[in-house]
């Protein structure tokens, strides 16, 4: 079992939905979920952390963690071209230290007009 | 402007050569990292650095070296001993201590081996 798991997508999905983006982690005792969207050939940019349990909103975007079932998400409103990128969820694990994440595959997501 | 920067943008390297990734950063932090993405696939974490002159394999390690003489600079060098070394190269900094460990990147240096 992959230590953070994404589906690889593609996930496509139309100008205006809402885009679900889910992920699972094996480490039970991890404490600190981020987003990064990546888009292609670019550097992976921060776009939400997460702490603790329940939803936090930063515009069009929620972030979503269940650490009882080990699973965190991302939401994003009103799905816009520009929202096509690859989004890469990451877990810091504790135990190892804060220093070091660990990322999954990403999911892609294309956003069609 | 605060930030991370990486050098070359682009690097071609010939079989046997070795050859250095430089990365800066000017955001007073003091933990800096190095990632390897392959097509299709996630970070994988080479080293790390928390604090100057101090650095930590991840887990990828083998074939690679770096330094940290100076807080705003970890370069990577990738040895002939990297068998497989195309792949694009990531710096990130952040906040050791903090909970959150937000990781912050540079734009990365794709590297080929002709």
């Amino acid at each position: 079992q992959k230590e953070v798991e994404q589906n690889s997508g593609p996930l496509s999905v139309p100008e205006g939905a809402i885009a679900s983006l889910n992920c699972t982690y094996s480490d039970r005792v991890s404490q600190s979920f981020f987003w990064y969207r990546q888009y292609s050939g670019k550097s992976p940019e921060l776009i939400m952390s997460i702490y603790s349990n329940g939803d936090k909103e930063d515009g069009r975007f929620t972030a979503q963690l269940n650490k009882a079932s080990q699973y965190v998400s991302l939401l994003i409103r009103d799905s816009q071209p520009s929202d096509s990128a690859t989004y890469l969820c990451a877990v810091n694990r504790v135990g190892f230290g804060n220093e070091k994440l660990t990322f999954g595959t990403g999911t892609r997501l294309t956003i069609i007009p | 402007d605060g930030g991370i920067t990486q050098s070359p943008k682009y690097l071609f390297r010939k079989e046997g050569q070795n050859v250095t990734l430089s990365c800066e950063q000017n955001l007073n932090h003091d933990a800096m990292y190095w990632y390897r993405q392959d097509p299709g696939q996630g970070l994988r974490l080479i080293y790390y650095s928390q604090i100057v002159n101090d650095f930590q394999k991840g887990d990828i390690a083998e074939g690679y070296s770096v330094s940290r003489e100076k807080k705003e600079s970890f370069p990577l060098t990738v040895t002939s001993a990297q068998k497989n070394p195309t792949a694009f190269y990531l710096c990130a900094s952040s906040i050791p201590g903090s909970t959150s460990n937000e990781q912050f990147f540079g734009p990365g240096t794709r590297l080929t081996v002709l």
